[in-house]
């Protein structure tokens, strides 16, 4: 069975400080991998994928297979960045996304 | 960039009454639609897989009599709520996947429902 774990509900940082949002996944086979962002009052909307290997506003997330982690990192956190991150994943052959439990992130001041 | 729109956006009905959520594609087609259900606080569960001119596929426990789905079109995915009772009361989100466009899913912007 599949399951996506993020074990931090809450997490705040302070402005400027490096910021890791972790996500854990089980899955039988190959996964793709995704965080989701949703900004106050707006919309679910895609930030990164780990077949694109990009970075997207500055965050990154490897794909750990050994570890059957994503984790979503920056390196300098702005205040734009406080929202509800969601890692999600998609099985093989899948059509949905299983998505985690989500962590709200709070950038202070 | 691709969009998926939501009616209405909110609504309260009273126990026993069915609600119809609409959910849009508006400039993009998608064979596939998906419902999810959010508490608060709480993640996205999916309820649904809606695929264009087929019967929708349900969730382990989501009951299709009460989670009416239809998907008459490319653009188009419906989903009816009968019978409300309170414990329906949600925020419930749609999505939808580009046909063309392959992975990536749109979502709307939620349905909250308050079942008095």
């Amino acid at each position: 069975a599949q399951r996506v774990t993020q074990p931090e509900k809450l997490l705040s940082v302070f402005k400027g400080a490096p910021v890791e949002l972790k996500c854990n996944y089980s899955y039988s086979g190959s996964p793709e991998l995704f965080w989701y962002v949703q900004y106050s009052r707006q919309r679910l909307q895609l930030l990164l994928r780990h077949i694109s290997r990009e970075s997207i506003k500055g965050f990154t997330a490897d794909l750990n297979k050994g570890e059957t982690s994503f984790h979503l990192k920056k390196p300098f956190a702005q205040e734009e960045d406080s929202a509800m991150y969601y890692c999600a994943l998609k099985g093989t052959g899948a059509n949905n996304l299983f998505f985690g439990t989500g962590t709200r992130l709070t950038v202070i001041p | 960039g691709a969009v998926v729109s939501q009616h209405p956006s909110w609504v309260i009905c009273k126990s026993g009454t069915s609600v119809k959520i609409e959910c849009r594609s508006l400039d993009f087609q998608a064979t596939t639609m998906f419902w999810y259900r959010q508490f608060p606080k709480q993640s996205l569960m999916l309820m649904a897989t809606s695929n264009e001119g087929s019967k929708a596929t349900y969730e382990q426990g989501v009951e299709k009599d009460k989670f009416l789905i239809n998907h008459a079109s490319l653009t188009l995915s419906t989903l009816t709520v009968t019978s409300a009772h309170p414990e329906d009361s949600s925020f419930y989100i749609c999505s939808a996947r580009d046909s063309v466009g392959g992975y990536e899913q749109y979502f709307g912007p939620g349905t909250r429902l308050t079942v008095t």
